[in-house]
């Protein structure tokens, strides 16, 4: 299977809502990112971790080695939150290997 | 936070041609990037380099070359342009981030480029 699946492909929320995203990983990695892919394209950085969690405003993201997951928690939705999250995560053998990315919309 | 540019943002090349893309940091990371990203398929690193003087090929190198004259920057180049390779690419710089704690892996970003090719 692929090394990183990324859930949901897509999610619906409305302003106010809170809701997850996960990865999970075919294999052990030693570290993750969270990118969000605003409607320019222009890729930004929100996390990295290389283990537990971390928070920043309304986003909080946690990283479990062993279980092989990250998530990515949004929380009181607003419309600029509306893009593509991607995760990318990284491993000696295989590099940096990103998820096909979910597409949040968030509606008024 | 890191900075990382790219020239062109957009580009329309004919089959055939020679395309260069530019990309460059003022980080000072000794690693830079190259990666495509198309639907369906994520993002998919193409070449990268390790600092000045070095490139080597990541998971789809076919059809590309890269160049890495100097720490700032780093230059993918299409010799002959297919229309296969109409797609948004993307540069990013990685190294110690020592504000953030961060590693090796920790990679930054530039605004990508758009290329059609006809």
């Amino acid at each position: 299977g692929m090394p990183v699946e990324q859930n949901p492909p897509a999610l619906s929320l409305y302003e106010g809502a809170d809701s997850g995203l996960r990865c999970n990983f075919s294999t052990t990695m030693k570290s993750v990112q969270w990118f969000q892919q605003n409607h320019r394209g222009r890729l930004i950085t929100l996390f990295y971790l290389a283990q537990g969690t971390k928070e920043n405003g309304r986003l909080k993201s946690t990283f479990n080695s062993k279980e092989r997951y990250s998530t990515l928690h949004i929380k009181d939705a607003q419309l600029e939150d509306s893009g593509t999250y991607f995760c990318a995560a990284y491993n000696y053998a295989q590099g940096l290997t990103f998820g096909l990315g979910t597409r949040v919309s968030v509606f008024p | 936070e890191a900075a990382v540019t790219q020239s062109p943002r957009n580009k329309v090349a004919v089959t055939g041609g020679k395309v260069t893309l530019s990309c460059n940091q003022t980080n000072n990371h000794n690693n830079m990037y190259w990666y495509r990203q198309d639907t369906g398929h994520g993002l998919r690193l193409i070449h990268y380099s390790y600092g000045a003087g070095s490139t080597e090929k990541g998971d789809i190198p076919d059809g590309y070359k890269a160049s890495r004259p100097s720490q700032e920057n780093f230059s993918l180049i299409l010799e002959l342009a297919t229309p296969s390779q109409t797609s948004v690419y993307f540069c990013a710089s990685g190294g110690l981030d020592r504000g953030t704690g961060g590693a090796q892996d920790t990679q930054y970003f530039g605004p990508g480029t758009r290329l059609l090719v006809l």
